[in-house]
C-alpha cells in the first residue's frame, strides 16, 4: 500500500541521547515535512524539504536536523534529546512543494526522560 | 503561530445529526484545507478549497469559504459514529509557503 512509513512507532529515550526518526515514502513525492504535535499547540512544522538535496527550517527547528539524500527518505535527528522534545512526530509528503494536500504517516511517539 | 483557528474546540452530537465546524484565519490565503485525524493515527486530507471558490462538496462533506470574513466551515451531514475524530483546518498563503495548521476540533458522534 502506497504511503508513508515512520519508524519507530514509539520510543522512550534518556535525555542527552541522540535519536533518529525514520521516514520513507513510496509515492515519489517531491516535498516532505516533519511536524510535532503537542496537546493544545496543534501541529508545528519543524523542517521541510521541497525536493531531494534541499532542506529548510520550519517554525520550531531548534534541536533538530534533517537530511534529504534521495526522494524517498527524510530522517529527523535529535542530536541531544531534551524533555521538551517529548511529543508525537509526524512525517508528511506532498507531490510538489507549496500548498498542496499532504499525506501523513502514523507518527512516532517519543518520550524523553 | 497558528494561522487557522477552529471553533468550537469540541463538539458532541448524536448519530444522524449534522456537524458544523468553523475555521477563521488572519491573513489572505491561496487555499484552505480540512484534515481528519483518528485517534493514534496521522492526518488524512479531506478537501481543499481555493481562494476563488465559495463552496465545495465531497460525499457527505460540504466546505464553504468566505474570504471577506476570513472564515471557512466544514459541514458533515448525517454523521456516523465513524466520523468521531479530530478535524483540522490548514491554510496556505502563497505558492511557496507552507501549510499552517489550526489546533483542531474534537468531534464525538454518539451512536
Amino acid at each position: 500500500i502506497a504511503g508513508i512509513t515512520q519508524a519507530p512507532t514509539s520510543q522512550i529515550l534518556a535525555a542527552g541521547r541522540r535519536m533518529t526518526l525514520r521516514c520513507t515514502q513510496d509515492m515519489r513525492h517531491n516535498a516532505m515535512y516533519w511536524y510535532r504535535q503537542d496537546l493544545g499547540l496543534g501541529l508545528r512544522l519543524i523542517h521541510y524539504s521541497n525536493t531531494a538535496g534541499t532542506t529548510g527550517k520550519g517554525e520550531v527547528p531548534d534541536g533538530y536536523s534533517v537530511s534529504r539524500a534521495n526522494t524517498d527518505d527524510f530522517p529527523l535527528t535529535l542530536a541531544s534529546a531534551v524533555p521538551s522534545q517529548t511529543s508525537v512526530y509526524f512525517c508528511a509528503s506532498s507531490e510538489m512543494a507549496g500548498n498542496q494536500p499532504q499525506h501523513f504517516g502514523d507518527g512516532t511517539r517519543l518520550s524523553i526522560l | 503561530s497558528q494561522q487557522g483557528e477552529e471553533d468550537p474546540q469540541a463538539l458532541s452530537i448524536q448519530e444522524g445529526e449534522n456537524a458544523t465546524m468553523n475555521c477563521s484565519y488572519k491573513t489572505s490565503i491561496n487555499n484552505l484545507q480540512w484534515y481528519r485525524q483518528n485517534s493514534g493515527r496521522g492526518l488524512v486530507h479531506l478537501i481543499l478549497i481555493r481562494s476563488n471558490e465559495r463552496e465545495k462538496h465531497s460525499g457527505r462533506l460540504r466546505v464553504t469559504l468566505d474570504t471577506s470574513k476570513k472564515s471557512s466551515s466544514l459541514l458533515i451531514t448525517a454523521s456516523r459514529a465513524a466520523d468521531t475524530a479530530s478535524y483540522f483546518c490548514a491554510t496556505g498563503r502563497g505558492a511557496n509557503s507552507k501549510l499552517t495548521f489550526g489546533k483542531g476540533i474534537t468531534l464525538s458522534v454518539r451512536p
